[in-house]
């Protein structure tokens, strides 16, 4: 079974710009969840998406948006980069629909912001 | 707001010996506790979990427990060995919130 994929690997942006993110799920899994690993900070809910819908997002701005497509895979948009968001953003997939049910993540995106 | 404080940051334990983590939350809600292992460069993978109706989980050499009136879980692992070194992370979920330690680094000295 393949894993969850997420691309690019890295992402170099300056400030301003905007960055998109992809995440496909593992066959199957209908739920998408966008973490962001800042150093030092452990892992911060950014959003999760269920069937196509926004289903919940965590303290994070408005210039963080996303979306599902109806195969399933994900992308994550980062608008006014900031270099604060220089981080590890990492998807997850379940096969279930909550956030209470185990998650396979991706190897993740990294994203740096000169 | 809700917080999960997890402890210690660091921990270094003689191969052999046994590594407890232990995690604290404050979401009375919280209803599903996940354990990931996160080795240097990879991706997060879950090691164990255990719901709020259990008090008591275990997995070979991992074992975690949860003590619901103290709003309190741990990790432990038993018989540590040199693959057991990484990064641990709780996490504590009650409905549509999810909330992650800060991480544990555990270093398996030989």
């Amino acid at each position: 079974e393949a894993g969850v994929t997420q691309s690019p690997t890295h992402l170099i942006k300056t400030r301003g710009q905007q960055a998109t993110l992809r995440c496909s799920p593992i066959s199957g899994h209908t739920s998408v969840y966008w973490y962001q690993q800042a150093l030092g900070l452990g892992l911060q809910f950014l959003l999760w998406y269920d069937e196509g819908e926004e289903r919940n997002r965590g303290n994070f701005p408005p210039r963080f948006s996303g979306r599902q497509f109806p195969n399933y895979s994900s992308e994550l948009n980062v608008n006014a980069l900031e270099l604060e968001d220089s981080a590890l953003y990492l998807c997850a997939s379940s096969p279930f629909r909550g956030l209470g049910q185990p998650q396979h993540f991706g190897d993740g995106t990294r994203l740096s912001i000169l | 707001g809700e917080n999960v404080e997890q402890h210690p940051s660091t921990l270094s334990v003689q191969e052999g010996d046994s590594a407890v983590i232990k995690c604290t939350y404050s979401d009375s809600a919280s209803n599903y506790f996940p354990w990931y292992k996160q080795e240097l460069g990879k991706r997060p993978q879950l090691i164990i979990d255990i719901r709020s109706n259990v008090g008591e989980k275990k997995d070979q050499r991992i074992a975690v427990t949860l003590n619901k009136t103290a709003k309190h879980f741990s990790l432990h692992i038993t018989e540590t060995q040199p693959e057991d070194s990484a990064v641990y992370f709780c996490a504590a979920t009650g409905g549509d919130k999810i909330i992650f330690g800060k991480g544990t680094r555990l270093h398996i000295l030989p």
